[in-house]
């Protein structure tokens, strides 16, 4: 199993705050992917990325995976409440998904 | 599509006890997977199934528990006998395709006392 280690782990701002949160990894990915997950909820897609370098864009938040395909980072700009949750990455090697622990974030008004 | 559905959601029960969680994939999706989430470990995969067939159960944490696939609309999850240790979220998934998008059920949260 291929590890994958989020950072941080929790994260605590105010509303209207930027951050960024990362997943690494020694591993080579063929794609990777960042759920969100809610409290009582399942995790929910919000990203696929699978090409080195590449950058993807959804709202305020900014997805970006690394030229090696090891790693990935999530930004989120002007962070809102409804922005909190679980944020997971997930690692695409064989035939399924290995997942990170996540961050926990949790957004303040 | 109702989506994943798990049932039940809720389950309490006492060690040694067996324990039984379901599952029902959307439709039309070839991959099914089991993860149990606990705060110290995370999202953990246990087995996962590619058309109703097991693929890789090196997750499973002890001959305890099983897993089967009976046909494409149902999977189950069977701990015997449970311990308290036993206690996570365990959430079904499904995917189309490998590797593609994973559907994840609302998870049945066991307790184990």
């Amino acid at each position: 199993t291929q590890l994958l280690e989020q950072s941080p782990q929790f994260l605590s701002i105010q509303e209207g705050e930027n951050l960024t949160v990362y997943c690494n990894s020694s591993s080579v990915f063929s794609s990777l992917q960042w759920y969100r997950q809610e409290p009582g909820e399942g995790p929910v897609l919000l990203v696929t990325v699978v090409t080195g370098g590449e950058v993807k864009k959804l709202k305020r938040l900014t997805f970006q995976f690394g030229d090696a395909r090891k790693d990935s980072s999530l930004h989120i700009t002007a962070a809102q409440p409804g922005d909190t949750g679980l944020y997971l990455c997930a690692g695409a090697s064989g035939y399924a998904l290995n997942f990170g622990k996540g961050t926990s974030l949790l957004v303040t008004p | 599509d109702a989506g994943v559905i798990q049932s039940p959601r809720h389950e309490v029960t006492e060690m040694g006890q067996e324990v039984t969680l379901r599952c029902k994939p959307i439709s039309g999706h070839d991959y099914l997977f089991w993860y149990r989430q606990t705060m110290m470990r995370g999202l953990e995969l246990l087995i996962y199934f590619n058309n109703n067939v097991p693929i890789d159960d090196s997750g499973m944490p002890e001959d305890r528990f099983s897993a089967k696939m009976p046909n494409a609309s149902f999977s189950t999850l069977k701990i015997q006998p449970s311990e308290p240790r036993d206690s996570a979220v365990y959430f079904c998934a499904s995917s189309l395709q490998r590797n593609t998008e994973a559907f994840f059920g609302q998870g049945t949260r066991l307790t184990v006392v």
